[in-house]
């Protein structure tokens, strides 16, 4: 049972290139999430989604945009990469809200120089 | 507003000593969860375990256990006889019943087993 699996796992980019992060889980959860890690920042959420073809800003959205085209698959994208976008990014789901844990993938740790 | 404080940045202890992590929430709801996650030094996120906050029986699992108290808004982790296999970051989440957006995560605290 393979969860989130998260592609890539490293990437380099250059301010105002662009990109694109999947997000796979096999677990048939509805809500899917994207975070962003910075150093003594914990976990901040950039958009969810609470099914297929929904998606919402969470609470640090700008610079990034979502597509929640297959229940399984959340994708996020930079369109334009700033050094301020550097972060480890994380994809989650859950089964529902509230009391479901996050499930979460192994991360993507994203440089842009 | 929501918040969850996590106050130690870092705690460093030898192995076998006694820890607590401490963790503090605001939030005006009156039905909400709260998690803790432990982020190991490979860098996935584990969920470790759930409360309710109609439900304030305090959990033993094995080493670890955790402390909700209502009247002081606090979940607390102590990790019993700490082995270097607990060195982590910890992260204490409040999930809010109303909205998939309210999932706020503590800043975490690094924990450091010294053999």
């Amino acid at each position: 049972n393979a969860g989130v699996t998260q592609t890539p796992k490293f990437r380099v980019l250059k301010t105002g290139q662009s990109m694109t992060l999947l997000c796979a889980q096999d677990m048939n959860h509805e809500y899917m999430y994207w975070y962003r890690q910075d150093p003594g920042m914990g976990l901040r959420l950039i958009h969810y989604s609470v099914g297929e073809g929904t998606t919402a800003k969470g609470e640090v959205p700008d610079g990034y945009n979502v597509s929640r085209l297959k229940k399984q698959n959340f994708l996020l994208g930079l369109e334009s990469a700033a050094p301020s976008q550097t972060s480890v990014y994380f994809c989650a789901s859950s089964l529902s809200l509230g009391d479901s844990p996050l499930h979460f993938g192994n991360g993507t740790r994203l440089t842009v120089t | 507003a929501q918040k969850v404080t996590q106050a130690q940045t870092e705690i460093s202890v030898v192995e076998k000593e006694d820890v607590t992590l401490d963790c503090v929430y605001e939030t005006r709801d009156t039905t909400y969860y709260l998690f803790w996650y432990k982020q190991p030094p490979s860098g996935e996120l584990v969920f470790l375990i759930r409360r309710n906050s109609f439900d304030e029986q305090n959990e033993i699992s094995g080493r670890y256990s955790w402390n909700f108290q209502k009247s002081t808004s606090s979940f607390n982790f102590t990790i019993t006889a700490s082995q270097v296999v607990d060195s982590a970051v910890y992260f204490c989440a409040l999930n809010l019943y109303s909205s998939a957006s309210k999932i706020i995560f503590g800043s975490g605290t690094r924990l450091s087993i010294r053999p």
